[in-house]
């Protein structure tokens, strides 16, 4: 079974600043997929951003942005220029091919003003 | 594109009685639909696996009989929680893929908070 680790509960920043989540996964598969989801308050899960294990160019979304160690099996979140609409649990999740998602515990974000 | 309707967003019910969510792909046909759950602060369950045409697969520890799954359509998936009782209280998410490939994002409905009294 394919397990993924977000090993800060919480995290604050600044607005305007970087804030960096971690998240580490477990698996025996080479080929498999990446994603980070957003909750904010409404609880809406909203999709920041996706990794292709197969693909080594870490993506990017505007001010989000991966760090992609597939041999250390570690895919951390950066969020630059924190705005307070980016305050949010988030959740990263591991897909394989029988497209079932695998969550994290997920991260807190508060941004301070 | 890639709406998730779900409906209703918000219930509250008297112990004992059932209660039907739906979801709904507005702009897309679903393959496959996911019901998951969610405490307050914790992260999403999967419960099952839906896909159109076929019986629902269920998520280990999580009882057939109480929580009803029908996938008539590619673009609507019911979940029905019968006889509810206050420990089914909690927050149920859907979401639904276009194709049923890892590569696919699950895109999430907006949710329904359920509490029963």
């Amino acid at each position: 079974a394919q397990t993924v680790t977000q090993s800060q509960p919480e995290m604050s920043v600044q607005e305007a600043e970087t804030v960096t989540l971690s998240c580490t996964y477990d698996t025996s598969e080479s080929d498999y997929y990446l994603f980070w989801y957003k909750q904010p308050p409404s609880r809406q899960m909203i999709l920041v951003i996706r990794q292709e294990a197969y693909k080594q160019q870490n993506a990017t979304e505007n001010r989000f942005s991966v760090n992609f160690q597939k041999a250390a099996k570690s895919f951390s979140l950066k969020i630059s220029d924190s705005q307070l609409g980016d305050a949010a649990m988030y959740f990263c999740a591991y897909n394989f091919n029988d497209y079932k998602l695998s969550f994290g515990a997920g991260t807190t974000v508060t941004v301070r003003a | 594109g890639a709406v998730v309707s779900q409906h209703p967003s918000r219930v509250i019910c008297k112990s004992g009685t059932s209660v039907k969510i739906e979801c709904r792909s507005l702009d897309f046909q679903a393959t496959t639909m996911f019901w998951y759950r969610q405490f307050p602060k914790k992260s999403l369950m999967l419960m099952a696996t839906s896909n159109e045409g076929s019986k629902a697969t269920y998520e280990q520890g999580v009882e057939k009989d109480k929580f009803l799954i029908n996938h008539a359509s590619l673009t609507l998936s019911t979940l029905t929680v019968t006889s509810a009782h206050p420990e089914d209280s909690s927050f149920y998410i859907c979401s639904a893929t276009k194709t049923a490939a890892g590569d696919q994002p699950q895109h999430f409905g907006d949710g329904t908070r359920l509490s029963i009294l």
